[in-house]
C-alpha cells in the first residue's frame, strides 16, 4: 500500500497571505489528523476528521481550518499567516474505529515558511 | 493532565550500548503508549506501541516497559547502532471514544550513537 502523501513539501510564504496544504491518507483509511511540528513547542495536534466531519480540534486560532473530501482526502488551510506559522505540517492516518486503528502512521510533512 | 513527558533531551551511547528513554504521563484514560522514530526531513515513523494490560513488549532490538503504577513507560533500544541515531517521540492516546485518533507527544529525544 502507498504511504501518506502530502503537497506540497515545501512552500515560502508572506506574512498576510493565507496556505492550503494538501493530504492523501493510505488506501482505506478514513480518519486523517493534522499536526504541527516547531523546535520550540514539538509535535501539537491541531485537528482530526472522521467520514467529512472534524472530529477533534487542537488549541489553536480560528486562522488554522481544515476539510476533508468523500474519498478521505484532507486539506488544511491557514489564512492571514504570521512569522510562527513557520513549522513542518504532518497529516497522519489511521483506520480508525476499525481493526488495528490506533496505530497512526504519518506524511513526510510539508515545510511552511513564512518570511 | 493531557502531558506527556519525556527524558533526556538528547542521549549519546556507543554503538552496541543500551539507549533508554523515559516517558511519564498524568492522564489515567490513556490506553495506547507508541513511540515514533522520527529522522531529519522525514514524518514520524510508528515503531512499537503498548496497550496498559501488559508490562512489556519487544519487537527486535526495540523493548517497551511499562509501569502502570507509577503511569510511566520507557523505550529501550538494544545493542544500539549508528543507523538507529535520529529523534524519538512517545506519545500517548486515550482512544477512538474519549478522543478519536488524537495522539499526544512527548517533547522527544535526540539520540545519537557513535560507532
Amino acid at each position: 500500500k502507498a504511504g501518506v502523501t502530502q503537497t506540497p513539501r515545501y512552500l515560502i510564504k508572506t506574512r498576510g497571505q493565507q496556505v492550503t496544504l494538501s493530504c492523501s491518507p493510505i488506501s482505506g483509511h478514513r480518519s486523517v489528523s493534522w499536526y504541527q511540528q516547531t523546535p520550540g513547542q514539538g509535535l501539537q495536534f491541531l485537528f482530526e476528521y472522521f467520514s467529512e466531519t472534524q472530529r477533534n480540534k487542537g488549541n489553536f486560532p480560528g486562522r488554522f481550518s481544515g476539510r476533508q473530501f468523500s474519498n478521505s482526502r484532507s486539506e488544511m488551510n491557514v489564512s492571514t499567516l504570521e512569522l510562527g506559522d513557520s513549522a513542518l505540517y504532518l497529516c497522519a492516518s489511521s483506520s480508525m474505529p476499525q481493526g488495528n486503528g490506533y496505530e497512526q502512521y504519518f506524511g513526510p510533512g510539508t515545510r511552511l515558511t513564512v518570511t | 493532565q493531557q502531558q506527556v513527558k519525556q527524558s533526556p533531551q538528547s542521549l549519546i551511547v556507543q554503538k552496541g550500548g543500551i539507549s533508554i528513554i523515559n516517558c511519564a504521563y498524568e492522564n489515567t484514560a490513556f490506553d495506547y503508549f507508541p513511540w515514533y522514530q522520527q529522522f531529519p526531513g522525514k514524518g514520524p515513523a510508528l515503531l512499537i506501541a503498548i496497550r496498559p494490560d501488559v508490562s512489556e513488549k519487544k519487537e527486535g532490538r526495540f523493548t517497551i516497559s511499562f509501569n502502570k503504577s507509577a503511569k510511566q513507560f520507557s523505550l529501550h533500544i538494544m545493542d544500539s547502532q549508528p543507523g538507529d541515531s535520529a529523534t524519538y517521540f512517545c506519545a500517548a492516546s486515550s482512544g477512538w471514544e474519549t478522543s478519536g485518533s488524537r495522539l499526544t507527544f512527548g517533547e522527544g529525544t535526540q539520540l545519537t550513537v557513535n560507532p
